[in-house]
């Protein structure tokens, strides 16, 4: 099956520091989401995007799908941007239609 | 408001008792799905449902079973058969391919954290 990459496992931010979240997946997929997971277990819609780019605020994405890839953005970070982010992709050919990647954990420290 | 409600938020059990977990949601989602999250880990799919009194298992189905017999609802039973229950376990629904418009854009309910002693 398709496999998702998320890059770095591990980050560590001082607040107000810009950073890049990356996810590689294996095969062609006709949707992505990226997800941030709050300290409280509970997941937030950032951005269902196929290709192209978005902004929403300070965090914004791209999908480039010809060449498998993702990035999420996060611009001035703030200590509740803390937690971990997740990009999931959707493929309509198979059972599996939403496929997690393993995260980013993402610490920011005033 | 519309939204996914998960209950409870935190639940204990002896092994061996079979629990039952409850999803419901008002946004009118034709596509409904579990999830469970081990410590430090992703997301691993138990079971999805495309439309009501219709279901298929996901990765890792062992030991579960579910049920949809209304739209808005699809509970979540952890039988004594799965060997390790102990987990955070999250519910979603999405739009579906059955509307119009069809799609998997995925939203989350709180989740419902089950400890097995």
């Amino acid at each position: 099956g398709i496999q998702v990459e998320q890059s770095p496992p591990d980050l560590i931010l001082q607040e107000g520091a810009n950073s890049t979240l990356r996810c590689n997946f294996s095969d062609s997929v006709n949707n992505l989401q990226w997800f941030h997971q709050n300290p409280w277990g509970q997941l937030i819609n950032l951005f269902y995007i196929p290709s192209g780019t978005k902004q929403n605020g300070r965090l914004s994405a791209t999908t480039v799908a010809t060449e498998r890839y993702s990035l999420l953005y996060i611009s001035s970070s703030q200590t509740t941007d803390s937690g971990v982010y997740f990009c999931a992709v959707e493929r309509r050919t198979s059972y599996d239609k939403v496929i997690f990647g393993p995260g980013t954990s993402l610490s920011v420290i005033p | 408001d519309g939204g996914i409600t998960q209950s409870p938020k935190y639940l204990f059990r002896k092994e061996g008792q079979n629990v039952t977990l409850s999803c419901e949601q008002n946004l009118n989602h034709d596509a409904m799905y579990w999830y469970r999250q081990d410590p430090g880990q992703g997301l691993r799919l138990i079971y999805y449902s495309q439309i009501v009194n219709d279901f298929q298992k996901g990765d890792i189905a062992e030991g579960y079973s579910v049920s949809r017999e209304k739209k808005e609802s699809f509970p979540l039973t952890v039988t004594s058969a799965q060997k390790n229950p102990t987990a955070f376990y999250l519910c979603a629904s999405s739009i579906g391919a059955t509307s119009g418009s069809p799609s998997y854009e995925q939203y989350f309910g709180p989740g419902t954290r089950l400890t097995v002693t």
